[in-house]
């Protein structure tokens, strides 16, 4: 009865590859997000996405695009990978309608580039 | 952009002793603050959340201030436990930002038996 799951829970690659993380919510909501977590434990908004707009912080590298082939999903997908890049990063959810409501968190991936 | 500084970075309590922990935030638009318990290895958890209509909110051994006129807001726990042992995190989040929360730099509370 996970409400927000992600696979993988780890992933280790090499520079230059190219991965995708998935995230699923059960929970109806109409809004997924996806946070990237360093290793001082700082966690930063990446994306908001629900069937209407995406949202994209500046900060975010243009190599980091979200994916959602149904309301359901949000995939995480990340070209030419960085060292910068290891982190963990975690899937959330919530349902917006017409305003600020709470988010639900998945288990994070931990993503290692080597 | 709004900005959230979160304080104490870490804290080291007593089991039994109260834990405050404070943060402040810089764009008046914010209404929404959640408070996020985040255990090892694990998603950060809700825990308590406070609209802006709102000054203070209670749930058990939790509760949360809301001082919108000095933006800032705070966590209590009483009566600490080990198992509330865990990093927390505040964060601010208004409609016209998409929702998206802002966090804190994080606190790690350690409950000492």
């Amino acid at each position: 009865d996970t409400a927000v799951s992600q696979t993988p829970k780890y992933l280790v690659t090499q520079m230059g590859n190219d991965k995708s993380i998935k995230c699923e919510q059960n929970l109806g909501h109409d809004t997924m997000y996806w946070y990237k977590q360093d290793s001082k434990k700082f966690l930063k908004i990446m994306f908001s996405y629900n069937n209407k707009e995406l949202i994209i912080n500046e900060t975010v590298p243009n190599r980091f695009s979200p994916k959602s082939p149904d309301k359901a999903h949000l995939n995480l997908h990340i070209n030419s990978l960085e060292l910068g890049d290891s982190a963990v990063y975690f899937c959330a959810s919530s349902q917006t309608s017409g305003s600020v409501s709470e988010q639900f968190f998945g288990p994070g991936t931990r993503l290692t580039v080597l | 952009g709004e900005n959230v500084e979160q304080h104490p970075s870490t804290l080291s309590v007593q089991e039994g002793d109260s834990a405050v922990i404070k943060c402040t935030y810089s764009d008046s638009a914010s209404n929404y603050f959640p408070w996020y318990k985040q255990e090892l290895g694990k998603g950060p958890q809700l825990i308590i959340d406070i609209r802006s209509n709102v000054g203070e909110k209670k749930d058990q051994r939790i509760a949360v201030t809301l001082n919108k006129t000095a933006k800032h807001f705070s966590l209590h726990i009483t009566e600490t436990q080990p198992e509330d042992s865990a990093v927390y995190f505040c964060a601010a989040s208004s409609w016209n930002a998409g929702n998206m929360l802002t966090f804190g730099g994080g606190t790690r509370l350690m409950v000492k038996p």
